[in-house]
């Protein structure tokens, strides 16, 4: 499979805690995207970092990635109970022709963040 | 913007039955549509690509004649899942995007078959 891992599976911390989620990937890529996806919903986009580009920041988001160990984390930073979610890496591979032209996604963290 | 509408968004049926599942561009027009199935606390696991006005390529392990695409024009797709048995219940999702673009996602049909 070319899935993605993704670790931890699953994450709880209180409020105002930043968040770390790993993931590591197995082929090259234009580029990994990060989603977030509430439960029964579907998926929201956060962030694309391109494989040439090392970190990346939105708001209380930041995103680095490592092409050579083929991996990317994804941090996010002051946390809310509204950001309890689960959280899943996609990466766009090489040989497909263009930016988001498939996407492989990983296996997901379940972020609880407490009040 | 960059929405995109997926419907039904909850099918309850008897097995056999063939579901029709809509997914529509609201506000651009897609080059390619996606659809995805995914099971409980599970990932996104690709079917099919679709573009409009060509057959999908699907992936494998994928059944064509299971699982029959139609992209009928830039906004709106649709993935039938024939004859319905319960192992097809599942949560599918799709998703709409321009070249170049991250992918937007639809809020997903979840199907049940009895």
């Amino acid at each position: 499979s070319q899935q993605g891992e993704e670790d931890p599976q699953a994450l709880s911390i209180q409020e105002g805690e930043n968040a770390t989620m790993n993931c590591s990937y197995k082929t090259s890529i234009n580029n990994l995207q990060w989603y977030r996806q509430n439960s029964g919903r579907g998926l929201v986009h956060l962030i694309l970092i391109r494989s040439n580009e090392r970190e990346k920041h939105s708001g209380r988001l930041r995103v680095t990635l490592d092409t050579s160990k083929k991996s990317s984390s994804l941090l996010i930073t002051a946390s809310r109970a509204a950001d309890t979610a689960s959280y899943f890496c996609a990466t766009d591979p090489k040989g497909y022709g263009g930016a988001t032209n498939k996407l492989i996604f990983g296996t997901g963290t379940l972020l609880a963040v407490q009040p | 913007g960059a929405v995109v509408s997926q419907h039904p968004s909850w099918v309850i049926c008897k097995s056999g039955t063939s579901v029709k599942i809509e997914c529509r561009s609201l506000d651009f027009q897609a080059t390619t549509m996606f659809w995805y199935r995914q099971f409980p606390k599970q990932s996104l696991m690709l079917m099919a690509t679709s573009n409009e006005g060509s057959k999908a390529t699907y992936e494998q392990g994928v059944e064509k004649d299971k699982f029959l695409i139609n992209h009928a024009s830039l906004t709106l797709s649709t993935l039938t899942v024939t004859s319905a048995h319960p192992e097809d219940s599942s949560f599918y999702i799709c998703s709409a995007n321009l070249q170049g673009q991250p992918q937007h996602f639809g809020d997903g049909t979840r199907l049940s078959i009895l």
